[in-house]
């Protein structure tokens, strides 16, 4: 296994301009999950699939945020209309099934100029 | 609802010191227990878990003890080196996730360095 894949490692944006980013989790693994992490903070949980099915949308920030999975294999990430307090560090993670240790992937890092 | 608490950082020792990082959570039912750890540069890694109470979580020298009649999940190590100058970060199974140990709420972090 070569571990979570996130892309881009760094993105930076203006403000208003949408941005996608890409996670390639470990395979095989079914669920899939993307957290957010603000500086001086911990991760804050956003939402996660289980194969395509989408199981929580609840958590996300804002209607600017949606995420896909649509073959159950890689997934994205987009924010619209980028704010500034979007900035921020972007985690994916994978694991087999509910009851296992998750893994993490590097992040994306977002900042909005 | 459910928080995880843990103690402010920077903690800043010399190797071979003793290592507490406090954490209290608080959560209905039994949730999971967790410590990542965030080294430089890299994603977070699970350390240690421990899924009920009594439970002892230990990996590279590192151990917490869930104790759920003071609700703390505290890591300890006996001799720290300058390989563990890291982020480490105690979390939670959220409950409302049966029991998926994907769907966590983490402390903030409390950044270690420990100098030669």
């Amino acid at each position: 296994d070569t571990g979570v894949s996130q892309d881009p490692r760094h993105k930076i944006t203006k403000r208003g301009q949408n941005v996608t980013f890409r996670c390639d989790p470990i395979s095989e693994h079914n669920r899939l999950y993307w957290y957010r992490q603000t500086l001086g903070q911990g991760p804050e949980f956003l939402t996660y699939f289980q194969n395509e099915a989408q199981l929580e949308k609840s958590r996300l920030l804002s209607d600017r945020f949606s995420a896909e999975r649509p073959k159950g294999s890689f997934s994205t990430l987009e924010i619209q209309r980028t704010e500034q307090g979007d900035s921020a560090m972007y985690l994916c993670a994978s694991s087999p099934t509910a009851g296992n240790t998750i893994y993490f992937g590097e992040g994306s890092w977002l900042t909005v100029v | 609802g459910n928080s995880v608490t843990q103690m402010e950082g920077p903690v800043t020792l010399s190797e071979e010191a003793f290592l507490t990082i406090n954490c209290t959570y608080t959560a209905t039912g039994y949730p999971s227990l967790f410590w990542y750890v965030q080294y430089p540069g890299e994603g977070l890694q699970l350390l240690l878990k421990a899924t009920k109470a009594d439970d002892k979580g230990s990996n590279k020298g590192f151990e917490a003890t869930y104790r759920k009649e003071t609700t703390s999940f505290h890591l300890e190590k006996g001799s720290v080196q300058v390989s563990d100058s890291a982020v480490y970060f105690c979390a939670l199974s959220d409950r409302r996730y049966g029991g998926s140990q994907g769907n966590l709420i983490f402390g903030k972090g409390t950044k270690l360095s420990v100098k030669p």
